[in-house]
């Protein structure tokens, strides 16, 4: 079956220094994957997806991920943290066996807890 | 971007009631809607897809008559609760996808809606 893990509840870094948030996936064909943030009480915010191509893929506010096969992970990373990078960031991967149907829903990992301290 | 919308954002009703949650795609025609459920501190969890014009799919678990899902018009989705009791208390959200099915498409998420159950 396809999932996801992040393996870590929460992540604390100081503001200023690399963060970087873990997710691995486990599908059973070629992976779509997301990472979304998700502020409290509010919906979800598309940071930046893996398609194809190039393994590092950059997104929305100075965010980056890399896709690495052999170890089935697609890890978040920012150079410098801000303060208000602090949320919940969650990883997602696209159901394999429904692209190009009507469904193909996203499969979230549990989430992470980022917070960046001043 | 694409927005995405629902309304109300929040919502107390009393134990036995029924409440109606909308979901707008305000810029875009939404062939697909999602309904997620979100617990604290917990990940999204699929409810059911619904495609415009047809009946909605249930995810395994989901009681069909209790969550009801019209999908009438291409920017408009509802997620009615029926006969609402306190374990229903929860964070919904609505999120939705544009342009024919495929796995490219990105979906836009919604602000989300806090319903308390008394």
């Amino acid at each position: 079956a396809q999932s996801v893990a992040q393996p870590e509840d929460q992540v604390n870094v100081a503001e200023g220094n690399p963060l970087t948030v873990k997710c691995t996936y486990s599908v059973s064909g070629n992976p779509y994957l997301f990472w979304y943030v998700q502020y409290p009480n509010r919906g979800l915010q598309f940071l930046l997806k893996y398609i194809t191509g190039d393994n590092l893929v950059k997104g929305s506010y100075g965010f980056e991920a890399e896709f690495n096969k052999s170890q089935t992970s697609f890890h978040l990373k920012k150079p410098s943290a801000l303060v208000s990078d602090s949320a919940l960031y969650f990883c997602a991967v696209r159901d394999p066996l429904n692209y190009g149907g009507s469904q193909g829903n996203l499969i979230f990992g549990k989430g992470t807890k980022l917070s960046v301290k001043p | 971007g694409a927005v995405v919308s629902q309304h109300p954002s929040w919502v107390i009703c009393k134990s036995g009631t029924s409440v109606k949650i909308e979901c707008r795609s305000l810029d875009f025609q939404a062939t697909t809607m999602f309904w997620y459920r979100q617990f604290p501190k917990q990940s999204l969890m699929l409810m059911a897809t619904s495609n415009e014009g047809s009946k909605a799919t249930y995810e395994q678990g989901v009681e069909k008559d209790k969550f009801l899902i019209n999908h009438a018009s291409l920017t408009l989705s509802t997620l009615t609760v029926t006969s609402a009791h306190p374990e229903d208390s929860s964070f919904y959200i609505c999120s939705a996808r544009r342009g024919t099915p495929s796995s490219y498409n990105e979906q836009f998420f919604g602000p989300g809606t806090r319903l308390t159950v008394l």
